[in-house]
């Protein structure tokens, strides 16, 4: 059964960078027709798509976020990653990695690892 | 961007009642709308793909409909482990963007 496990930092200073990792277990994460997201949620508050990335390296971003967001992916290790740069409190949430298959909402999630900006 | 705008955003209900969610887009989406439950301090489960096609393991008292701009959830009779918030979201182009959520509460 595939399992996604987000790990990182959970204090991130202003104006420095989020880093986080999803692994991938149970699965490969160079299956074909599959994306790797980032969804955050800040306390309280609802779902936002940050971004995904395929396998080969592909990426699309949450415009809001695109000039301060790399999504990566490592075939070798089944990671894919984030990086977030100049963060602020505003940033605070729960980041959440997901699978999602084309043409169908997200169907495997990790547990979500919460991420506090500190000012 | 296409807006995805939920209502209500709170629903109060009972255990056996019908519960109906409504999901509006702000332009066409097609069917390309998914439909998840979360519960506090859980990641969200995904509940209906493609507006109306339940996925495994969910039960058969929800369901989906809609097509264009206009979609509903609905839950024929609530159970005491419905009560959630429901988020849609609309995967017909980037950016995917989410509902703002419509919590459904014990009345």
């Amino acid at each position: 059964q595939l399992q996604l496990q987000e790990s990182g930092p959970g204090l991130v200073k202003s104006w420095e960078t989020l880093s986080l990792t999803c692994t991938v277990s149970g699965g490969s994460i160079t299956i074909s027709d599959y994306f790797w997201g980032w969804i955050r949620q800040p306390p309280g508050k609802g779902l936002e798509w940050i971004g995904n990335v395929y396998y080969s390296g592909r990426t699309n971003y949450s415009p809001s976020l695109k000039s301060r967001l790399t999504i990566s992916v490592d075939t070798s290790k089944n990671q894919f990653s984030l990086k977030l740069t100049s963060v602020t409190p505003a940033d605070t949430a729960v980041y959440y990695c997901a699978r999602r298959k084309s043409y169908s909402g997200s169907g495997d999630w990790g547990r979500g690892t919460l991420v506090t900006v500190s000012s | 961007d296409i807006q995805m705008t939920q209502s209500p955003s709170t629903l109060s209900a009972s255990v056996g009642d019908r519960v109906t969610i409504t999901c509006r887009a702000s332009q066409s989406i097609s069917s390309w709308l998914a439909w998840y439950q979360q519960k506090p301090g859980k990641a969200p489960k995904f509940l209906i793909n493609k507006a109306s096609s339940l996925e495994s393991g969910v039960p058969s008292r929800f369901s989906g409909s809609g097509s264009g701009t206009e979609f509903t959830l609905t839950i024929s009779s609530l159970q005491p482990d419905d009560f959630a918030t429901y988020y849609c979201q609309q995967y017909h182009s980037y950016p995917l963007t989410f509902g703002q959520g419509t919590k459904v509460e014990i009345k």
